[in-house]
């Protein structure tokens, strides 16, 4: 069975401190690492997909890595409208559509 | 309208009555999900449907009863339900050629903002 585990559970930071989540996974043959963003009473919404080891994805202030037991989102100097849950999900050889979801990283970003 | 909306936003319902979450997805996707959100738990996959045919049941309670009837809409029929499913139920659509990791734009799932459920 896929397992995913995020770390740290919460994660507060000051603005322009830059700082790194971890998501450590165990699957059976990976498919695919996936990276969401969640405001509170929001849907979760879609940053990054990676597939391989050392691949690395950007996009503003975020950086998703990946090796084979692992990924981390770098934040850089974040900002206030940072603050989010970050969610880590796979998907692994047993299904074409099951992500395995972890519990996220709550940040706060504090000005 | 844009994206995935979902209805209602808030339901209380007591444990005998029967209710519907509804949603829409506006994006032209093919696969349409159920997921559901509890406090200090992951994202709990319910059902998928991929043109329009139930291709994931996670071992769902029966009294969860999920209906595609076009590739647009998807409801999730509430029956009898328990206190402890009480949650935040999500909705999501994708472009799913080859699942999730298969075709393009792989792995991004279009979430609604969720129906929130409590039961009595």
């Amino acid at each position: 069975e896929d397992q995913v585990t995020q770390s740290p559970e919460a994660l507060r930071l000051q603005e322009g401190e830059s700082s790194s989540l971890n998501c450590s996974y165990t699957v059976s043959g990976l498919r695919g690492l996936f990276w969401y963003r969640q405001d509170p009473g929001k849907g979760p919404e879609f940053l990054f997909t990676l597939y391989s080891a050392g691949e690395e994805k950007e996009k503003e202030r975020l950086k998703a890595t990946l090796t084979k037991k692992e990924s981390f989102l770098h934040i850089t100097a974040p900002k206030p409208e940072d603050s989010a849950t970050y969610l880590c999900a796979v998907n692994s050889g047993g299904s074409n559509y099951k992500l395995t979801f972890g519990k996220g990283t709550l940040l706060t970003v504090n000005p | 309208e844009t994206g995935v909306t979902q209805t209602p936003r808030h339901l209380v319902m007591g444990m005998t009555n029967k209710k519907s979450l509804k949603c829409e997805q506006h994006l032209g996707h093919n696969a349409m999900y159920w997921y559901k959100q509890s406090a200090k738990k992951p994202l709990e996959l319910m059902f998928v449907y991929s043109l329009e045919e139930r291709v994931e049941n996670n071992s769902v309670p029966s009294r969860f009863s999920p209906e595609c009837p076009n590739s647009s809409h998807l409801f999730l029929h509430l029956h009898t339900l328990q206190p402890e499913d009480s949650a935040l139920y999500l909705c999501a659509s994708s472009q799913a050629g080859m699942g999730l990791a298969g075709g393009p734009n792989t792995g991004e799932l279009f979430f609604g903002e969720g129906s929130r459920l409590t039961v009595l």
